[in-house]
Parts: structure tokens; sequence; C-alpha cells
């Protein structure tokens, strides 16, 4: 079945980069463009990126510009989401999440990475 | 960008109740391309309606989603005990940001 695994939890001091594996199974990973949503503790989801893994094109969130990379490797079928110079504002659960064929709204999620950003 | 406001914030009821969610846009949704989504504690959010009025697989049918422009709504019709989590409304219209409503909680 389809499937999205992501990478284990992360541990990170400000200042610092992490990159975060979404490993996708059960379709074809090209067909399929692919989010970054996150939600820091306690709040709501906000979305953070996307990326063509056909082409790898790729769109992020205004407030993230020059700190996040979305890269894919088609070999694997994996995306992944880079974030650099981390700030405690950072501590999150991320989320990569598969846009419906059908649609375009989030069919099918990651089960989550928590990143703890802290001194 | 599309800001979303759900409400109410919070909703309490029994099961076998109706609920009702809000979602507000401040501007027209383009293609009526609205979502919904409802969150576990612990868990990933999960795609219950897309383009406004279908329900994604394996949804039953005692939800149903309506609206246009820029007033969308969630019904649930019967409350069942396992509806219970935190409702998210989301537009995914011609390109991004694509952006979430903040939220709102059933409790049963």
């Amino acid at each position: 079945q389809v499937q999205l695994l992501q990478s284990g939890p992360e541990m990170k001091r400000p200042g610092a980069s992490v990159k975060i594996s979404c490993k996708t199974s059960g379709y074809p990973f090209s067909n399929h463009y692919m989010h970054w949503v996150r939600q820091a503790p306690g709040q709501g989801l906000a979305w953070m990126a996307i990326i063509n893994p056909s082409g790898g094109f790729t769109s992020y969130a205004q407030n993230l510009q020059g700190r996040i990379t979305v890269t894919r490797d088609t070999s694997t079928s994996t995306v992944y989401m880079e974030l650099s110079n981390l700030r405690d504002e950072d501590t999150a659960v991320y989320f990569c999440a598969r846009r419906s064929l059908r649609s375009g709204a989030f069919d099918v999620w990651g089960q989550g990475t928590m990143v703890i950003v802290s001194p | 960008e599309i800001v979303l406001t759900q409400s109410p914030g919070t909703l309490s009821l029994s099961p076998g109740e109706r609920a009702t969610l809000s979602c507000r846009a401040s501007q027209t949704v383009p293609g009526s391309f609205l979502a919904w989504y409802q969150q576990r504690p612990g868990q990933a959010p999960r795609l219950v309606i897309y383009d406004t009025f279908t329900r994604a697989t394996g949804i039953p049918d005692r939800f149903s989603g309506s609206g246009s422009g820029t007033d969308f709504a969630l019904t649930i019709s019967g409350l069942e005990p396992e509806d219970f989590g935190v409702y998210y409304c989301q537009q995914y219209g011609d390109s991004p940001p694509y952006t979430f409503g903040q939220g709102t909680r059933l409790e049963i």
C-alpha cells in the first residue's frame, strides 16, 4: 500500500541544520508532487514547501526562503527537506504529505518527524 | 496569501449529535479547492473532504462538506466517539502558499 516513511527524531543546537527524509513506496514516485508541513507544539499546521519529483521544481513558503531546501532522489523514491540556521521556533513535528492526483489535496501523510532545537 | 479563519475554536458535543464547523477565507478560494483534515493526538492529519464536497476514501457518509466563495463548512451528522480530534480546513488553489485554518477542536 501507499506509504510515506520519515526519518527519526532529531535534536539540534541553534544555528545548526537538519535534514529529514521521506521514503515513499506503493505508487509511482514521479507522479505525485510532495509537500512539507510543520506543526509547532500545541499549534496548527503550516505549509512549508512543495516539490515536483519528476523535474525537481520547488516552491517554498516566503518565511523560510533562504533556509529551506527540498530535494529528491528518484533512484530511492525519497524526498528530503533540509532546514538550516535553526532557531528555537523551528521546534516542531515535520510532515511530508503527498499531493493527490485527483485534486490538489494532501491525500497521504508521513508519520511525522520531531525536531527539537535547544541550546 | 489566503487567510482561513475557523470557528468555533472548540466544540463539545455528545454522540449522536450534529457538528457544524465553519471555515471563512479572506478572499475567494479558487476552484473551491478546499479540504478538511482530521488530526487525532499524536497522529498525522487525515484527509476527510476535498474539493469542498467530496469525501476521501474510507470516510463515512456522516461527513459532508459544503460552501463556496469564502464560506465553507464541514458537517458531521450523528457523531461517533472516533470523530474527536482537531479539524483543519485548507485551501490548495492554483499556487502556493497552501494555507491552513487554525483548527477547531471537536470534543465528544
